[in-house]
C-alpha cells in the first residue's frame, strides 16, 4: 500500500535561514508523482513543488526545492532564505500512477514549520 | 475570481440540521475533489468527481452526499451529522483524471463544527 511518512511534527528556523522538511514514501509504483503542499493558518491548501519518479533534476520553483533521492524514497522539501510568512503546515502528498483510473492523493500527516525572527 | 472557492468559510450546526457546503472552481478543470481534514490525521479523500460523473467514493458515510451539477461546481450536502464529522473540508480541482503529474489546487475549506 502506498504510504507517506512526515517524521517532523513541527521545524523552527530563523529567517533568512534554509530548512530541509523531511518526507519519505513508500509505493511499488514505478511512475509516480510527489507533491509539496503549505497550509497557512487560513487553512487553504497551496501547492509548491512537484517532482515526477521520472524526472532526473530535482524540482525547483524559486526558494523551494526538492531533493528527490528514488533509491531511498525520500522527497524532502528545501526551503531556501526564510521567511516569516512560511511559517504554516507543510504537507508531502504522493499521486500514484493508476492508468484511467481516479487521481488520488495521498498526504503525510505534515510538519508545522515556524519561523522567527 | 480566480482559483478553488468554498463557501461558508466557518460552519456550526446541529446533529439534526441539513446544510451544504459549496465549492466552484474557476480554473476550467474537468475533475473535482472532497478532502476531510481532521486534527492530527492525514488528509482523507472522500469523493472524485470527473465530468460531471462520481468516480470514486471513499466509504464516505451517507450523511455525505455529494453533487456535481456542472464541471466547475461541486457541493456536499450533510445531514444527521455526527460530532466526529467536525473537520476542515477542502475541495480541490485538476485538469483531468490523468495519474502522476496532475496537480490539485485547493480552496480554502470549510471549518465545521458539529455540536
Amino acid at each position: 500500500a502506498q504510504k507517506i511518512t512526515q517524521t517532523q511534527p513541527g521545524m523552527f528556523v530563523q529567517e533568512k535561514e534554509a530548512v530541509t522538511l523531511d518526507c519519505t514514501y513508500d509505493t511499488s509504483d514505478q511512475s509516480y508523482g510527489l507533491f509539496w503542499y503549505k497550509q497557512p493558518s487560513s487553512g487553504e491548501m497551496i501547492f509548491l513543488i512537484y517532482q515526477g519518479s521520472y524526472d532526473e533534476q530535482n524540482a525547483t520553483e524559486g526558494r523551494y526545492s526538492l531533493n528527490f533521492q528514488k533509491a531511498r524514497k525520500s522527497a524532502n522539501l528545501v526551503i531556501s532564505a526564510s521567511q516569516l510568512g512560511d511559517s504554516a503546515m507543510y504537507f508531502c502528498a504522493m499521486s500514484p500512477d493508476i492508468p484511467y483510473n481516479t487521481d488520488k492523493l495521498i498526504f503525510g500527516t505534515g510538519t508545522r514549520l515556524q519561523v522567527f525572527p | 475570481e480566480t482559483g478553488v472557492t468554498q463557501t461558508p468559510r466557518h460552519l456550526v450546526m446541529g446533529m439534526t440540521n441539513k446544510k451544504s457546503l459549496k465549492c466552484e472552481q474557476h480554473l476550467g478543470h474537468n475533475a473535482m475533489y472532497w478532502y476531510k481534514q481532521s486534527a492530527k490525521k492525514p488528509l482523507e479523500l472522500m469523493f472524485v468527481y470527473s465530468l460531471e460523473e462520481r468516480v470514486e467514493n471513499n466509504s464516505v458515510p451517507s450523511r455525505f452526499s455529494p453533487e456535481c451539477p456542472n464541471s466547475s461546481h461541486l457541493f456536499l450536502h450533510l445531514h444527521t451529522l455526527q460530532p466526529e464529522d467536525s473537520a476542515l473540508y477542502l475541495c480541490a480541482s485538476s485538469q483531468e483524471l490523468s495519474g502522476g503529474a496532475d496537480t490539485q489546487y485547493f480552496g480554502p475549506g470549510t471549518r465545521l463544527t458539529v455540536l
